[in-house]
């Protein structure tokens, strides 16, 4: 079974754009979930998504946006660009109801 | 506010010897903890879970303790091998929602 797939996995962006990440989870798992990693702050939580809603969402401004499509693929949009943004950018996938989760490589986005 | 937190950010153990890596948390609500493990540019790998109803849970190598009177978590390795060099999480979940501590570094010196 193919792992949790992202991309694109290195992405250079200046201030004051937007940037698109994609993610697709393991075959049949429907929850996908989004963290920030950053060397001061560790992994945060940015959102979940089930069956295309949104399940909860962490403590990130508003620029920071998700979505997911029919066949669990998600996205996640980050608006107006910081510096503070670059981080890795991990996604996650789970089965329902259980709650190990499955870790892309994720995706090193770096803003100038 | 809810955190999960780590002792010490960087361990260095003998290899063969054991290692063990703790972690302190903060919400008693949660019930159900895992360890990952995170080599230099890879996603986190889950290693080993627990359920807040259990005390201690053994994997092949691993064995996670849970001290639920103190909120604390650790994670012991048996003969530590040089490929156990990684970053390792604690993480706390609840609904929909997991809290990851910020990481303890663990190299093996040979």
């Amino acid at each position: 079974k193919a792992g949790v797939t992202q991309t694109p996995r290195y992405l250079i962006k200046t201030r004051g754009q937007q940037v698109t990440l994609s993610c697709s989870p393991i075959s049949g798992h429907r929850s996908v979930s989004w963290y920030q990693q950053t060397p001061g702050q560790g992994l945060q939580f940015l959102f979940e998504y089930f069956s295309e809603t949104q399940r909860n969402k962490g403590n990130f401004p508003g620029r920071f946006s998700g979505r997911q499509f029919s066949n669990s693929r998600s996205e996640m949009n980050v608006s107006t660009l910081e510096l503070g943004d670059s981080a890795l950018y991990l996604c996650a996938s789970r089965g329902q109801g259980i709650y190990e989760q499955y870790f892309g490589p994720g995706t090193r986005l770096t803003v100038t | 506010g809810e955190s999960v937190g780590l002792h010490l950010p960087t361990l260095s153990v003998q290899e063969g010897d054991n290692s063990i890596i703790n972690c302190a948390y903060s919400n008693s609500a949660s019930d159900y903890f895992i360890w990952y493990k995170q080599e230099s540019g890879k996603g986190p790998q889950f290693i080993i879970d627990i359920r807040s109803n259990m005390d201690k849970r053994q994997g092949q190598r691993v064995t996670v303790l849970l001290n639920k009177t103190v909120k604390h978590l650790s994670l012991q390795i048996a003969a530590t091998q040089p490929g156990d060099s990684a970053v390792y999480f604690c993480a706390e979940a609840g609904t929909y929602k997991y809290i990851f501590g910020t990481g303890t570094r663990l190299k093996v010196l040979a």
